[in-house]
């Protein structure tokens, strides 16, 4: 069965700081994995896309990487900001015929201190 | 460009009522699912559809029906609320067929109390 675990559950940076959030999941069959961004009180806001085929996905400021053998991701976030104050997920979607589904992992809350 | 709208935002339910959480979506996506987010779970998904007139179980389907007839929407009933129904329910669609690599799109949800 297919599991996502995201540690630290919680992170506090200084402004300008470079940070890396991890996703570990534990079967390598899947189809993609997604970062979102998720405030208080509002849905998720999807960040970043990696196929299976492709090793990591930019935009702006974040870099998501991953190793789909050592069932790895990394969220790259650099120049932090308060701005990127929130809690990120990520979500694995496994491959299966016909299955529409992520699992999630329970996501890590990031705060970024002025 | 509303996205993926969900209505109510919040409700508050006694146990045994029963109540339709509400998902529209003005993209035109095929896909759309329901998921409930607890604390330290995860967001776990209910029901899915992958089309008009099409609709299959997630991982938590009991105690929830779902019906498909539109494109845009996808509603949620809760047939007899229970406690364990407490909880903040997201609705999410896609565009693309199963094996497609798009991202997903959420609402704000609906925060849901059951006494």
């Amino acid at each position: 069965k297919q599991e996502v675990t995201q540690i630290p559950a919680a992170l506090s940076v200084p402004e300008g700081e470079n940070l890396v959030l991890n996703c570990s999941f534990t079967d390598s069959a899947i189809y993609n994995l997604q970062w979102f961004r998720q405030d208080p009180g509002k849905g998720l806001t999807s960040l970043l896309l990696i196929q299976s085929s492709q090793r990591e996905q930019t935009s702006g400021r974040l870099n998501a990487s991953l190793d789909k053998s050592s069932g790895r991701s990394t969220l790259y976030i650099a120049a932090s900001q308060p701005g990127d104050s929130a809690t990120y997920l990520c979500a694995v979607r496994p491959l299966g015929k016909g299955t529409y589904k992520y699992i999630f992992g329970t996501g890590t809350r990031l705060k970024v201190l002025a | 460009n509303a996205g993926v709208t969900q209505t109510p935002k919040f409700q508050v339910l006694k146990t045994g009522q029963s109540m339709t959480l509400q998902c529209a979506q003005d993209m035109n996506h095929e896909y759309m699912s329901w998921y409930r987010q607890d604390p330290g779970m995860g967001l776990r998904l209910i029901h899915y559809s992958v089309g008009a007139g099409i609709t299959d179980q997630g991982e938590v389907p009991n105690g929830y029906n779902v019906s498909r007839s539109t494109t845009e929407d996808f509603p949620l009933r809760l047939l007899s609320a229970a406690p364990s129904q407490t909880s903040v329910y997201f609705c999410a669609s896609s565009y693309g067929g199963p094996d497609s690599n798009q991202p997903q799109h959420f609402g704000d949800g609906t925060r849901l109390s059951i006494l």
